[in-house]
């Protein structure tokens, strides 16, 4: 099993709009509704923020979304806002109860 | 409060063992999956395996099988990732997390992380 691929950085000014891609293949990303998203401020757990690729946990604001197309998750942010300025991860189900995760991308406010 | 808390960091030398203890509470504790999770210093997130709680099953990632041991004790509510022999290169953070509570085949309730270093 291979990390997901991300971009290592991204970046927006505030209330413009980012997308991150997590690339995988047809035994993970592309093979399961099973992709989510997690962000992590330096130092602090992960928090989910995307589940089976577009469903948001209670409490995330509706500015986060995401889909899939192929082997290929985006995670997008609207309105971008400096508390958003953290790093992300994906990750998928790979089938009998394995999980990968991505790279992770280091978003950035400017 | 549904809530996963760690035990504390740990300062080890390489060759000793070490558990590591996850305790859920607010929740029905056998019934969700726990997951551990790596993050070295510096790095990304390490999927390294799972367990039922309800009957221990577990299941581990090609790069950590063998090299740890996942267990618990739902008695106590309590997940444990153990370690025979530390090397070095364990040192890290480490997250538990449960599956599914709120969502499905994602990671919903996270520790607050254990920090381990291994370092003679």
């Amino acid at each position: 099993q291979s990390a997901l691929t991300q971009p290592p950085s991204a970046s927006g000014s505030p209330g413009q709009s980012v997308t991150i891609s997590c690339t995988g293949t047809s035994s993970d990303v592309g093979g399961f509704d099973y992709v989510s998203w997690y962000q992590q401020y330096p130092g602090k757990a992960p928090k989910l923020m995307i589940y089976q690729v577009n469903k948001r946990p209670s409490g995330v604001p509706d500015r986060f979304s995401g889909s899939k197309s192929g082997n290929t998750a985006s995670l997008t942010v609207s309105g971008l806002q400096a508390e958003d300025e953290a790093d992300y991860y994906c990750s998928s189900y790979a089938g009998s109860i394995f999980y990968v995760f991505g790279t992770g991308t280091k978003v950035t406010v400017l | 409060e549904v809530q996963l808390v760690q035990s504390g960091a740990e300062v080890k030398k390489p060759g000793e063992s070490l558990r590591i203890s996850c305790e859920g509470s607010g929740y029905s504790f056998s019934t969700y999956w726990i997951t551990w999770v790596r993050q070295m210093p510096g790095k990304g997130l390490e999927w390294m395996g799972n367990i039922d709680p309800s009957d221990s099953y577990t299941n581990y990632s090609p790069s950590f099988q063998g090299h740890v041991t996942i267990s618990a004790d739902k008695s106590i509510s309590t997940a444990y990732l153990q370690w025979s022999s530390l090397k070095a290169s364990d040192t890290a953070m480490y997250y538990c997390a449960t599956i599914g509570f709120g969502s499905f085949r994602a990671f919903d309730i996270w520790g607050q992380g254990t920090m381990i270093t291994v370092s003679s």
